[in-house]
């Protein structure tokens, strides 16, 4: 079965850091780019970063810019969001996503999403 | 950026109706488009991706159509699992985005 699973979730005090991880299962997770996304409660959905399939080429919506930093681990299957410096508008779940890469100039969307993962930054 | 902006925010409607959404984007996206769909405490469900191409699974009433800056999602005739929100994204430039929602309700 396709599968991400996300961890590293929890209450943490504005100013303070977490460590996401997504991991994978059932697929050849080194041949696929993958997302962070985000959904505060009550709201729509925020993208917050993209890394390619070999690491080679990031991307970070302005608003985590210089505080969140994503990597990832092809051996481990695993996927990661280390947040700094987070702020109380950072709570929200975060939710992992594949995104097919199968032939240039044609987008597939985000076609497997784990659960999420929940990020509370409060006092 | 490019901003997408759904409509409309709610759509009330009856099993058996048709549904129709727009997701206007303010500068061209080509086909670079998805829609998805999101049930109270699930992730987002890919629906449609390049704009009109239903993703693996997706029953034959959901249908995409546009290109350049408006697209239209339909929703043929509303199964009573088909009331959710509903979410278009580009994938042209980054960064990223997404639409705001719209909400399809029982009436």
């Amino acid at each position: 079965e396709v599968q991400l699973v996300e961890s590293g979730g929890g209450l943490v005090q504005p100013g303070g850091s977490l460590r996401l991880s997504c991991t994978a299962s059932g697929f050849s997770f080194s041949t696929y780019p993958m997302n962070w996304v985000r959904q505060a409660p009550g709201k729509g959905l925020e993208w917050v970063s993209y890394i390619s399939s070999t690491g080679s080429n990031i991307y970070y919506a302005d608003s985590v810019k210089g505080r969140f930093t994503i990597s990832r681990d092809n051996a481990k299957k695993s996927l990661y969001l280390q947040m700094n410096s987070l702020r109380a508008e950072d709570t929200a779940v975060y939710y992992c996503a594949r995104e097919p890469d199968i032939r240039p100039n044609y987008y597939y969307g985000m076609d497997v999403w784990g659960q999420g993962t929940t990020v509370t930054a409060s006092s | 950026e490019i901003v997408l902006t759904q409509s409309p925010a709610t759509l009330s409607l009856s099993p058996g109706e048709r549904a129709t959404l727009s997701c206007r984007a303010s500068q061209s996206v080509n086909t670079y488009l998805a829609w998805y769909q999101q049930k109270p405490g699930q992730p987002p469900r890919l629906l449609i991706y390049d704009a009109s191409t239903r993703a693996t699974g997706i029953p034959a009433r959901f249908s995409g159509s546009g290109s350049g800056t408006d697209f239209t999602l339909t929703i043929s005739s509303l199964q009573p699992e088909d009331f959710a929100v509903y979410y278009c994204q580009q994938r042209y430039n980054w960064p990223l985005t997404f639409g705001g929602g719209t909400k399809v309700e029982i009436k």
